[in-house]
């Protein structure tokens, strides 16, 4: 059974900083892992996504590794904002059969980042 | 703004009663799968519909179940709700597109049960 782990559960941090967040799974078969963002209340916006044969992915102020292999993943967001401030969820996507498609997430990482 | 949206975007419930969540999915993706996700905590796997049929199911028990239409908006129907059903149900959409697919949720749908 996949399971996803995120540390830290929560980040305070002050504006302009660069930050990581950790994400581990436990089943390296995936075909590929998401990171979302979630503020208060919302839905899930997806950040970005990676796909199994890949390193990393960048979006703007962020950037996504993966090591397959050993079962992680980090979600660099460089030159923090207080907009950034929301839940990040990483999830996996497994591999094969009735898992196609089927995410499973951590728990998240709470992050705020004050002025 | 991903193009998935659900109906409504809240609710109040009492214990014992039936509810109806209803999702559009994003224009071209014929795959929707819903997920709980209880205060605190990250969503969990309710089930996956594609092209109209079950394609997985997560941990959860009958009284949970859904439809998928033919222009692939899909319905979650909980049945006797319990007070633990308490929470933000969301709806993903995707493409399958080879083995590799990116799932777009929508704003999801609280509901409470009293």
């Amino acid at each position: 059974k996949q399971e996803v782990t995120q540390i830290p559960a929560a980040l305070s941090v002050p504006e302009g900083e660069n930050l990581v967040l950790n994400c581990s799974f436990t089943d390296s078969a995936i075909y590929n892992l998401q990171w979302f963002r979630q503020d208060p209340g919302k839905g899930l916006t997806s950040l970005l996504l990676i796909q199994s044969s890949q390193r990393e992915q960048t979006s703007g102020r962020l950037n996504a590794s993966l090591d397959k292999s050993s079962g992680r993943s980090t979600l660099y967001i460089a030159a923090s904002q207080p907009g950034d401030s929301a839940t990040y969820l990483c999830a996996v996507q497994g591999a094969g059969g009735t898992s196609y498609g089927k995410l499973t997430f951590g728990q998240g990482t709470i992050l705020t980042v004050h002025p | 703004e991903t193009g998935v949206t659900q109906s409504p975007t809240h609710l109040i419930k009492t214990r014992g009663q039936q509810v109806t969540l209803r999702c559009s999915s994003q224009s071209g993706h014929n795959t929707v799968s819903w997920y709980q996700q209880a205060l605190g905590q990250g969503p969990q796997f309710i089930f996956q519909y594609y092209r109209e049929e079950e394609n997985g199911r997560g941990n959860f028990p009958p009284r949970f179940s859904g439809l998928q239409f033919p222009n692939y908006s899909s319905e979650l129907n909980v049945n006797a709700l319990e007070l633990d059903d308490s929470a933000l149900y969301l709806c993903a959409s995707s493409q399958r597109r080879g083995m590799n697919t990116e799932a777009f949720f929508g704003q999801g749908t609280r509901l409470t049960v009293v």
